[in-house]
């Protein structure tokens, strides 16, 4: 089955650090980018950001409201995609979804199509 | 950046009826648009691709059409299993921005 599982969610402190963790099964992890994107309590959908597979560089890019501070990367040996979380802010409070990323056949991204099933992260003093 | 606006933001319709979502770009997407269903509590479902081409498993009652600025999702029939809310988002450029949604309720 073809699956993604989000976790690492918690209550924290603003100003400090938290890393989210996106486990693959089911697919070759290695074919697809990998994106995060948030849900804050009565807002929609927000996209975090996104890292590219092997094939087209590993490259990272950020929404402007998180750059700086999160950092995306990726472990293909383990299936797994990370969010590292610094400096955190009351505002990042909300659902954090990861979703694996199609390319097309020229190797631009196309669609999210499989999606975690989020994981809550709670910013308060 | 792209900004992405959706209408109505809610929507009241009733099971059976046709329902149509807009979408717009602030800029020339081509037809790189996505669509995807929210319910709460759930996690997002891949609906539409590439402005028309629908995922693999979503019933054909959903439906995408448009290129440029301007894009429609249409639910021919709506189902009790629709009522959610609905997101547009673009694939041209970063940030990859999503519409506010568009919450179809009864």
């Amino acid at each position: 089955e073809v699956q993604l599982v989000d976790s690492g969610g918690d209550l924290v402190q603003p100003g400090r650090s938290l890393r989210l963790s996106c486990t693959a099964s089911g697919f070759t992890f290695g074919d697809f980018a990998m994106a995060w994107f948030r849900q804050a309590p009565g807002e929609g959908l927000g996209w975090v950001g996104v890292i590219g597979n092997r094939v087209y560089g590993g490259t990272t890019e950020y929404a402007a409201s998180v750059k700086g501070r999160f950092t995306i990367s990726r472990d293909d040996s383990q299936t797994t995609a990370y969010l590292q979380m610094n400096s955190l802010k009351t505002e990042d409070t909300a659902m954090y979804y990861c979703s694996r990323v199609r390319y097309d056949s020229r190797g631009y991204l196309e669609a999210s199509d499989i999606w975690g099933q989020g994981t809550m992260v709670t910013v308060s003093s | 950046d792209i900004q992405m606006t959706q209408s109505p933001s809610t929507l009241s319709a009733s099971a059976g009826d046709r329902v149509t979502i807009t979408c717009r770009a602030s800029h020339n997407i081509g037809n790189w648009l996505a669509w995807y269903q929210k319910k709460p509590g759930k996690a997002p479902k891949s609906l539409i691709y590439r402005a028309s081409s629908l995922e693999s498993g979503v019933p054909s009652r959903f439906s995408g059409s448009g290129s440029g600025t301007e894009f429609t999702l249409t639910i021919s029939s709506l189902q009790p299993d629709d009522f959610a809310t609905y997101y547009c988002q673009h694939f041209t450029g970063y940030p990859l921005t999503f519409g506010g949604g568009t919450k179809v309720e009864i």
